[in-house]
């Protein structure tokens, strides 16, 4: 069946640094791919999606490129800031399920000034 | 507009306990999710419906488990004879079929 896989966290840095987090999947068909964030004591807000192969979803200074060759769907940042700290989830919505995201288990960044 | 919301945002039962939660999703979006997330894992499907269609029921733990869902409003998800292992965030999420899903802010569940 459909997964995704996170790396684990915590991942800590110190503000301006570089950040990647990897996201691998495995799914039938075509799936659609997103990042979603989940900052302290707020609810899940969806960061960024890519619907196709190597396109790339980019939303406040975040980005992920689609990687169909790889099964990975890495998220980066070139210089986070400490408000960037929060759980970041991966999620993958299959191209003939019913509507259902799988979610990758969170990784946590934090980011320290 | 408004976005989706939970009640209640936290409730503790005792072991053995009903619990009923409910959803109340953003209007006109047909599609309507429950979400579970345990502590420091990710989130696991429960239930989806799309407008009048049979719901997928596929990710229900267990029989104790069961949501409802009336057209296109408010979706309640019952919690039977609560079990400890049941403490968890419970996520509602809405969408228009095939667009992106809009989360509630959960309601966290803890049994005692």
């Amino acid at each position: 069946g459909n997964s995704v896989t996170q790396m684990e966290g915590p991942v800590t840095l110190s503000e301006e640094a570089f950040l990647t987090i990897n996201c691998t999947y495995t799914a039938t068909g075509y799936p659609s791919l997103f990042w979603y964030v989940q900052y302290p004591g707020e609810g899940l807000q969806l960061l960024l999606k890519a619907t196709k192969a190597d396109d790339k979803g980019s939303n406040k200074g975040f980005e992920a490129t689609y990687r169909k060759e790889t099964t990975s769907f890495h998220l980066e940042k070139g210089s986070v800031q400490v408000s960037d700290s929060a759980v970041y989830f991966c999620a993958l919505h299959g191209s003939s399920n019913t509507g259902k995201l799988i979610f990758g288990q969170g990784t946590t960044l934090q980011v320290k000034p | 507009g408004a976005g989706v919301s939970q009640s209640p945002s936290n409730k503790v039962t005792e072991k053995g306990k009903d619990v009923e939660l409910r959803c109340d999703p953003i209007s006109g979006h047909t599609a309507l999710y429950w979400y579970r997330q345990r502590l420091g894992q990710g989130l696991e499907f429960l239930i989806y419906f799309q407008g009048n269609s049979a719901p997928d029921k596929s990710g229900l733990p267990s029989d104790r488990f069961s949501a409802e869902r009336t057209g296109e409003s408010v979706s309640t998800l019952t919690i039977q004879r609560t079990q400890q292992e049941d403490s968890a965030v419970y996520l509602c999420a809405s969408s228009v079929q095939g667009y992106e899903q809009y989360f509630g802010p959960g309601t966290r569940l803890t049994v005692t």
